[in-house]
């Protein structure tokens, strides 16, 4: 199966800073790769998919980019509500699988 | 409003079933392909199961941990998502969401149900 690294695994940054978060897959999955947003005790959100479309209703701040097996998810001025943990997850390989998070903290 | 709402969580010991329920709405849920993931406590995202539409075939497909053990089914007359879950591991113990699938991504997700298992 595709495993998928992400790294670093927390980030330390402050609101209004640019925060780039990177996935490298063990092998291409093309540009199938798709990000979400998970906040403790809610639901995930999916952000991205496809490497770079923007899910519904996702701010013009979360942005993707990359295609075989390395891809980045870039939030280009973080906001109070972005601090969260952040997946990848591939569809390029069958089985489906995600990586183990990043998690992007308050400094 | 998409909504997806799990339940049928809780405590059972190492060898015994439970299934978890997923009541859908707004949407059209008999055309919807669905999926559960799973979330070890402290851990990643683990993708469970899927089912397609049964206009699509309603098949199923599952992850190697599991295939075997559980069983994806759906209820298109109640809108609801079942995930039958037998001979129950420790390591299964997980929050298990219940998902809508979009050409292998997960579009829309539930706020969870707790599934612990342990003697």
């Amino acid at each position: 199966e595709v495993v998928l690294t992400q790294s670093p695994a927390t980030l330390s940054l402050s609101p209004g800073e640019r925060a780039t978060l990177s996935c490298r897959a063990s092998q291409s999955v093309s540009s199938y790769l798709a990000w979400y947003q998970h906040k403790p005790g809610q639901a995930p959100r999916l952000l991205i998919y496809d490497a770079s479309n923007r899910a519904t209703g996702i701010p013009a701040r979360f942005s993707g980019s990359g295609s075989g097996t390395d891809f980045t998810l870039t939030i280009s001025s973080l906001e109070p509500e972005d601090f969260a943990i952040y997946y990848c997850q591939q569809r390029g390989n069958w089985p489906l699988t995600f990586g183990g998070g990043t998690k992007v903290e308050i400094k | 409003e998409v909504q997806l709402v799990e339940s049928g969580g809780g405590l059972v010991r190492p060898g015994e079933s439970l299934r978890l329920s997923c009541a859908a709405s707004g949407f059209t849920f008999s055309n919807a392909w669905m999926s559960w993931v799973r979330q070890v406590p402290g851990k990643g995202l683990e993708w469970v199961g899927r089912i397609k539409s049964k206009t699509d075939g309603g098949t199923t497909d599952y992850a190697a941990p599991v295939k075997g053990r559980f069983t994806i089914s759906r209820d298109d007359s109640k809108n609801t998502l079942l995930l039958q879950m037998n001979s129950l591991k420790s390591e299964d113990t997980a929050v298990y969401y219940c998902t809508t699938y979009n050409s292998g991504h997960f579009d829309n997700w539930g706020q969870g149900t707790l599934v612990t298992v342990s003697s």
